[in-house]
């Protein structure tokens, strides 16, 4: 069964660091892009970053661009995300979710599978 | 660029439920529809504007006409209650964006 396990998150103070991991499992992770998408709490969905297959090309929205770093290890199957000078407003449930990646030239720019969540919550 | 949902439909058991989503892009950009129900995960139910995804019933449809895509859920059923969200990329495919998402209750 594919699966997509997010960790990581937790309780952090305004300006301080985290890194979410996310777990792939039952699908050759180093074939597909992947992105991270998050939900403020009773807010709808807002995309943060996309990775490609081999880690060379990154995309982030700007609300994150120059704060948070997308980064993947294929070899552990396993997606990331570095969150630096955290601010209230990344208070949210991080998904990690697969790219199809079956769409010319790189990216479908769509979840086929998304994992359970991870809670940040940033306050002081 | 946005992308435009009612924030809420209802319908009753077995009749027809259509969400909407709006957006100028659209046209020339492929409209995507997530399922999500409270303290879960979204799940992909239509992709590419109407070929409805692996597992999901047929009750499900997707159309689109113009600056518009529709959600349809012919006989609705109670376990359908959720929030629908649309989503679609940009025109230069550097970004995603997601409607607001509409919450379907089913009376």
């Amino acid at each position: 069964q594919v699966h997509l396990v997010e960790s990581g998150g937790g309780v952090v103070q305004p300006g301080r660091s985290l890194r979410l991991s996310c777990a792939a499992s039952g699908f050759t992770f180093s074939t597909y892009a992947m992105h991270w998408v998050r939900q403020a709490p009773g807010k709808g969905l807002e995309w943060v970053a996309l990775i490609s297959h081999d880690g060379n090309n990154k995309y982030y929205a700007d609300s994150v661009k120059g704060r948070f770093t997308i980064s993947r290890d294929n070899t552990r199957n396993t997606l990331y995300l570095q969150m630096n000078s955290l601010r209230a407003e990344d208070t949210a449930v991080y998904y990690c979710a697969r790219d199809p990646s079956s769409c010319p030239p790189l990216f479908c720019w769509y979840f086929d599978l998304w994992g359970r969540g991870t809670l940040v919550s940033v306050s002081s | 660029y946005e992308l435009t949902q009612p924030p809420a439909v209802s319908v009753s058991p077995g009749q027809t439920a259509r969400i909407t989503c709006s957006g100028d892009a659209l046209p020339n950009q492929y409209a995507y529809w997530y399922q999500q129900k409270p303290g879960q995960a979204p799940v992909m139910v239509m992709y590419t504007d109407t070929v409805r995804a692996s597992g999901i019933p047929e009750r499900f449809s997707g159309s689109g006409s113009g600056t518009t895509v529709t959600l349809t859920i012919s006989g609705v059923q109670a376990e359908d209650e959720a929030d629908y969200y649309c989503q679609s990329a940009d025109s230069n495919e550097t970004n995603v964006l997601f409607g607001g998402g509409t919450k379907l209750t089913v009376l």
